[in-house]
């Protein structure tokens, strides 16, 4: 995916444990967005970045944080990770006046 | 009620048949309107994108806009079995930048 890498790609980590997600671009893009992936629920916005150190809420922010203390990254914190934080977990980005979305290649998260 | 409903399919063509996807929406402020195609395992990517009604092609493809309706679609002619996929509509409030994406409608062209 052009200018925009996750990392890990797949991770298997334990009930209770602190995990993160590191979305990584190269486009020097102002916003950058979390979104999980579920069947039955399509894609669902975390939280997302207006600029560095500029954060908000999605509509599913709840046990999940995030930084961005520099433009090119966007970290994703699940504090204490839960069964119901299984999931697919996608970053994109956008520009000023772009509308369009460049999305990642995901990370496959699972939580026993 | 969701913002953005789509019907999750899965819509199976036979290889050539035009395929017919389509969303409807609740907000009136929504403004901008994609459609995204995502392959299994694989982020989605944008495929269309439209900012007034009426309809818009690119290749094979053709997305059309009724605000009054708040109904958006997708068509994709002389469809190849490399069209199978999952198809996202996605859309856009004039403020702001957030997407709202509906759920996903899957494709599977059978050759």
């Amino acid at each position: 995916d052009a200018g925009i890498t996750q990392s890990p790609r797949h991770k298997v980590t334990e009930t209770g444990t602190p995990v993160t997600l590191r979305c990584h671009q190269t486009e020097n893009h102002r916003y950058m967005y979390w979104y999980r992936q579920d069947p039955g629920h399509g894609l669902r916005l975390i939280h997302y970045s207006y600029g560095v150190k500029d954060t908000d809420k999605g509509e599913v922010s709840d046990g999940y944080s995030v930084s961005r203390s520099k433009t090119e990254d966007f970290l994703l914190t699940l504090e204490s990770a839960t069964s119901s934080q299984t999931s697919v977990y996608f970053c994109a980005i956008s520009g000023t006046g772009d509308n369009g979305y460049t999305f990642g290649s995901g990370t496959r998260l699972t939580v026993v | 009620q969701k913002e953005v409903e789509q019907d999750p399919g899965p819509l199976s063509v036979p290889e050539g048949a035009i395929v017919s996807l389509n969303c409807t929406y609740s907000n009136s402020a929504f403004q901008y309107f994609m459609w995204y195609r995502q392959y299994s395992r694989k982020g989605p990517e944008l495929l269309m994108y439209t900012y007034s009604s009426g309809n818009k092609e690119d290749g094979r493809f053709t997305a059309q806009v009724d605000k009054s309706s708040k109904y958006i679609s997708l068509f994709i002619r002389d469809s190849q079995p490399s069209d199978s996929a999952t198809y996202l509509c996605a859309i856009l409030k004039a403020a702001g930048n957030k997407l709202t994406f509906g759920g996903g409608t899957r494709v599977l062209v059978k050759p």
